[in-house]
């Protein structure tokens, strides 16, 4: 089944302690992002990658950082979380390049930082 | 970068039609506009998305203003199911795969 797996699902920590969000894919996707939703906010993009080795910032990457060493795997990294990061995390893939593609979302993670 | 503006929430009884609205006055020519909902406790999925032609699939419909600064989302027979939070975006030609979320509108169907 094609999809896009991220965990963990919840996650509660305290300020100040690094935390990784996973996000992996199985259909091969170029194409990789991550969001935050914030009531009344909507979904932000924070970083994207085009493909392995390469990404860039969407409009709120303050505070995160991410890797793309491998096409299936797209990690957000909170090196120093505050609380102001608490909120839901979306990954998503799509295939690269064409306006016309589909991005498929993952089921999201909360996050709560004390 | 181009933005799109939708109306907070809208009301809609089961199996009638429902026309959700997007503006995107700034949009640029080559600009593809997709919709994506968000279902409860869910991540988005992609619903539809178009050019300059009206657009069908299973899901939905989508009709684009000759002048491409407005689109509309038809649902033909709304279910309860369609209950969710209705994105419209533009997708930049500039191929950068930075998405621009408008603020969605929040969609109740009653039964």
């Amino acid at each position: 089944e094609a999809q896009v797996t991220q965990n963990p699902r919840y996650l509660i920590t305290v300020t100040g302690k690094k935390l990784t969000v996973t996000c992996s894919q199985n259909m091969n996707h170029e194409y990789m992002s991550w969001y935050r939703q914030d009531p009344g906010l909507g979904l932000r993009q924070i970083y994207y990658s085009m493909n392995v080795e390469v990404t860039d910032k969407g409009d709120v990457p303050e505070g995160y950082k991410v890797s793309r060493k491998e096409k299936r795997n797209f990690p957000l990294i909170l090196e120093s979380p505050s609380p102001n990061q608490t909120s839901l995390y979306f990954c998503a893939s799509s295939t690269a390049g064409a306006w016309t593609d589909t991005q498929y979302f993952g089921p999201g993670t909360r996050l709560t930082v004390l | 970068d181009a933005k799109t503006t939708q109306p907070n929430s809208m009301e809609s009884n089961e199996e009638e039609p429902v026309h959700l609205p997007c503006n995107h006055s700034t949009i640029s020519g080559t600009d593809y506009i997709h919709w994506y909902r968000q279902l409860p406790s869910q991540g988005p999925e992609y619903v539809i998305h178009g050019l300059t032609s009206n657009v069908n699939n299973r899901m939905a419909s989508l009709a684009i203003a000759e002048d491409r600064k407005s689109s509309t989302l038809i649902l033909h027979r709304a279910t309860l199911r369609d209950a969710a939070v209705y994105y419209c975006i533009l997708r930049p030609s500039s191929n950068t795969g930075k998405l621009i979320f408008g603020q969605g509108t929040t969609l109740q169907v009653k039964p």
